[in-house]
């Protein structure tokens, strides 16, 4: 069955740094979204993409955050300068189409940890 | 303000106990609600949605219910596979046509011992 992958893992960074955070989304699919998790925390909406474009974002998808679809299968997210409290579990998602009858299909995620 | 409650946060039961999960919702206006599995590690795994008060959706031991209010998530004869954490998700019509914007309740933990 076709999933979303996502890549690294894990990844340690130093707070002011760069990180760029990547998916591959499922081949078929036009939609695409971030969502993070901190620990302990709900599940919370970031951004959703189509069309080459950012279509909704939620307020923690601030100027820090970045989001990219440089080819025919990469989405990336980039966090321009990290703080302590972007630690968190990061999730790719993708979905054929915009409705309910078209599910979100979640990657295994990214642990980004800011030290 | 959108919010969605599970209760409860951690639920252990016996090999072939049923039970059910609670998810309760405040939206101004529900266009989908979404029950969502996952395992330690891994990305939510999707289950369900539903759409309008008394919809149910059933797959193998997992049956889903919706009201204005809340939906349940009703295990029958659980098995030791079924230890999850299910989260409820919910999307307002207040927000686009995407479905993305989904808000999330913290979950319920659940452990099925052998």
């Amino acid at each position: 069955e076709p999933e979303v992958t996502q890549t690294p893992s894990h990844q340690v960074t130093q707070m002011g740094q760069e990180v760029i955070l990547r998916c591959v989304p499922i081949s078929n699919h036009l939609y695409f979204y971030w969502y993070r998790q901190i620990l302990g925390q709900k599940v919370e909406f970031l951004v959703s993409f189509y069309n080459n474009e950012i279509s909704e974002k939620s307020e923690i998808f601030d100027d820090q955050f970045s989001v990219e679809r440089p080819d025919g299968s990469n989405f990336t997210l980039k966090i321009r300068s990290t703080k302590l409290e972007d630690s968190a579990m990061y999730f790719c998602a993708s979905s054929l189409g915009a409705r309910g009858n078209s599910p979100l299909h979640f990657g295994n995620g990214t642990r980004l940890t800011v030290t | 303000e959108d919010q969605v409650t599970q209760s409860p946060e951690a639920l252990r039961l016996q090999e072939g106990e049923s039970s059910s999960l609670n998810c309760s919702y405040t939206v101004s206006g529900l266009r989908g609600l979404f029950w969502y599995r996952q395992d330690p590690g891994k990305g939510p795994e999707f289950l369900f949605t539903l759409y309008s008060a008394g919809e149910e959706k059933e797959k193998e031991r997992l049956k889903a219910t919706l009201t204005k209010k809340e939906s349940f998530l009703h295990i029958t004869a659980p098995k030791p596979e079924d230890s999850a954490t299910y989260l409820c998700a919910v999307q307002s019509l207040s927000y686009g046509g995407s479905q993305g914007n989904l808000i999330f309740g913290k979950g319920t933990k659940l452990s099925v011992k052998p």
